[in-house]
């Protein structure tokens, strides 16, 4: 098994821009997740897409998911300052035990107002 | 609805001495519990996982022991801390009996060894 990745590590735009993140992984999944950390926090879930699914939308929140590249994107429109967070990728993996999620090392986003 | 809670909120602890965080959620029965850990700038580590009272998988082997005495109740514990113990844990439950369900995380504990 492998954790996501996420690219790029960083990311500093201004208020309104659009953020797009990337992740990468290696395995087949039963779906792929993406969480919000603000600082020194626990995890907050953002959305879930399967891997039947090939895009999901939530808010300002839209999620792409192509499983024949292993690559997820997480795109946040019109962005504020309130969206500065780390956002982390995790999947959940074909034959993994028990709700296991292998989570990247995070996009860390600033958002500039 | 469920919650779960973390406490303490941060810890600093001497090295060579014991520890115990504990977790607990309500709302919910027999969920999968799960222990994280997460370096500065790194993603999570999962630690241990149940599924079950009395039922805990180690992930990776360290310094650190997991209890699940009650259904909603998730231990963290160690007999002697090292330097390397620091960092920030994360626990999370999920439904027990769903598939696909995303996890729900407390708000962690940031432990510092002196």
């Amino acid at each position: 098994s492998q954790q996501g990745e996420e690219d790029p590590q960083a990311l500093s735009i201004q208020e309104g821009e659009n953020a797009t993140m990337n992740c990468s992984y290696k395995t087949s999944i039963n779906n792929l997740q993406w969480y919000r950390q603000n600082s020194g926090r626990g995890l907050v879930h953002l959305i879930l897409i399967r891997s039947n699914e090939r895009e999901k939308h939530s808010g300002r929140l839209r999620v792409t998911l192509d499983t024949s590249k292993k690559s997820s994107s997480l795109l946040i429109t019109a962005s504020r300052a309130a969206d500065t967070a780390s956002y982390f990728c995790a999947t959940d993996e074909v034959g993994s035990t028990l709700g296991r999620l292998y989570f990247g090392r995070g996009t860390q986003l600033t958002v500039w107002p | 609805s469920q919650t779960i809670h973390q406490w303490p909120a941060t810890l600093v602890q001497p090295v060579g001495s014991p520890l115990s965080l504990e977790c607990t959620v309500e709302g919910t029965s027999n969920p999968n519990l799960y222990w994280y850990r997460q370096a500065a700038g790194r993603g999570l580590q999962l630690l241990f996982y149940s599924v079950g009272i009395g039922q805990i998988s180690s992930e990776v082997p360290q310094n650190l022991s997991a209890s699940r005495p009650q259904d909603r109740q998730f231990i963290l514990s160690s007999k002697k801390l090292l330097l390397s113990d620091s960092g920030f844990y994360l626990c999370a439950w999920r439904p027990g009996t769903a598939r696909g369900e995303p996890q729900h995380f407390g708000d962690g504990t940031r432990l510092s060894i002196l």
